[in-house]
């Protein structure tokens, strides 16, 4: 399978713990997005890599949040003292690069609950 | 300020009835493309179709086409003989050509019923 995955699927975790989880983009694809989606909303944009070049953060992405894509290939996103706000999917999409027409896939995405 | 609107929060149908999807998307922009995406029940978004601003023609791909109307920066995506696992929501996101990230509408839920 060459589609976008993540890691883990589902995620459980109490108030104030931290948590990561991991995004691996189509193997050609330049550019690796995170965006957060709630029930009954559409995702919303967190950020996003050219290769391992963090180019654009949402005004979402508080302190407590960081992403990194340290090799230009898989990607982490890291929610330190997490919320119970956090309780959301998180959504992981990849695309070629393509200036304008760029297509993004995305993954089946990592639902994290906080108690 | 860019803003998407998909004014239609829920739709059903019965099974091989056409449905039309609107989106309306408000720019000053005057070239960007916008993307469908589906969501079925699973929960991973599936791209369907993109368009872009400066197309003249309207397209059909399969049982989707779409029709643009520039003047309204009105999207509206039509499934034609609509089938029972075309029940998802769909999202339609635009996005301008020096921007990196889509930005998607609330999305509008359809129901197709057998």
């Amino acid at each position: 399978d060459t589609g976008v995955s993540q890691d883990p699927r589902h995620k459980i975790t109490k108030r104030g713990q931290n948590v990561t989880f991991r995004c691996d983009p189509i193997s050609e694809h330049n550019r690796l997005y995170w965006y957060r989606q709630t029930l009954g909303q559409g995702p919303e944009f967190l950020t996003y890599f050219q290769n391992e070049a963090q180019l654009e953060k949402s005004r979402l992405l508080s302190d407590r949040f960081s992403a990194e894509r340290p090799k230009g290939s898989f990607s982490t996103l890291e929610i330190q003292r997490t919320e119970q706000g956090d309780s959301a999917m998180y959504l992981c999409a990849s695309s070629l690069g393509t200036p304008g027409t760029d297509t993004q896939y995305f993954g089946p995405g990592t639902r994290l609950t906080v108690l | 300020a860019q803003k998407v609107t998909q004014a239609q929060t829920e739709i059903s149908v019965v099974e091989k009835e056409d449905v039309t999807l609107d989106c309306v998307y408000e720019t000053r922009d005057t070239t960007y493309y916008l993307f469908w995406y589906k969501q079925p029940p699973s929960g991973e978004l599936v791209f369907l179709i993109r368009r872009n601003s400066f197309d003249e023609q309207n397209e059909i791909s399969g049982r989707y086409s779409w029709n643009f109307q520039k003047s309204t920066s009105s999207f509206n995506f039509t499934i034609t003989a609509s089938q029972v696992v075309d029940s998802a929501v769909y999202f339609c996101a635009p996005k301008t050509p020096y921007a990196g990230k889509s930005t998607f509408g609330d999305g509008t839920t359809l129901t197709v019923k057998p």
